[in-house]
């Protein structure tokens, strides 16, 4: 059980699109889903973290218009990349909470997308 | 402001040598502890936890990790490597009070044959 899945897991985007990555929890309700970044060979970062139906909470220095997140049921939470550049590619990895899962503090997460912006 | 160190950011060992994994957290409330393994261009896969109780937690893969409050550490161990191990293993603590987890920055397990 707490199956959190990502899509797509790789992805190649030209400079100045936008790209949309979905996190989905499968058997679960996910209370709060959180977003990560991760540069190689470093940790993860938070970027933000979002509950159902509310505005998404960002971590200073986090460009909330550039990483829109949007968490529009219980189920799924989407993190777009507006306007990508190249140091933008990054591994983006979500992972999400729920409030009957192990007492409400264990993040389960997502396979990671990696993003790639040429 | 909370932190997690984790000593060693490339750690070797033998193939059946004790493994030894290295976490510090800074917090005068003893948070929820985790060790998580994560191997190239996967996510992070949860190996074991700590929320209260028994200090000495025992994880998959033959892991284990002992709640040292005194010491504000949470070393990970297992007695003997496989080569299957070879991963990155990070440590992460959620403050008491929030849902939020703070990683540590990681140390890189090559076992040698």
């Amino acid at each position: 059980g707490a199956v959190v899945s990502q899509h797509p897991s790789w992805v190649i985007c030209k400079s100045g699109t936008s790209v949309k990555i979905e996190c989905r929890s499968l058997d679960f309700q996910a209370t709060t889903m959180f977003w990560y970044r991760q540069f190689p060979k470093q940790s993860l970062m938070l970027m933000a973290t979002s509950n159902e139906g509310s505005k998404a909470t960002y971590e200073q220095g986090v460009e909330k218009d550039k990483f829109l997140i949007n968490h529009a049921s219980l189920t799924l939470s989407t993190l777009t990349v507006t306007s990508a550049h190249p140091e933008d590619s990054s591994f983006y990895i979500c992972s999400a909470r729920g409030s009957g899962l192990a007492g409400g503090y264990e993040q389960y997460f997502g396979p990671g997308t990696r993003l790639t912006v040429t | 402001a909370q932190s997690v160190t984790q000593l060693g950011s490339h750690v070797s060992v033998s193939e059946g040598a004790l493994v030894l994994l290295r976490c510090n957290y800074s917090s005068s409330v003893p948070p929820y502890l985790f060790w998580y393994v994560q191997y190239p261009n996967q996510g992070l896969q949860l190996l074991l936890k700590y929320t209260t109780g028994a200090t000495l937690v025992k994880g998959i893969n033959g892991f284990e990790a002992e709640f040292k409050k005194s010491e504000t550490s949470f070393h990970l161990t297992k007695p003997s490597a496989h080569m299957s191990d070879a991963a990155e293993y990070f440590c992460a603590v959620s403050p008491s009070g929030t849902y939020k987890y703070i990683f540590g920055t990681g140390t890189r397990l090559k076992v040698l044959a």
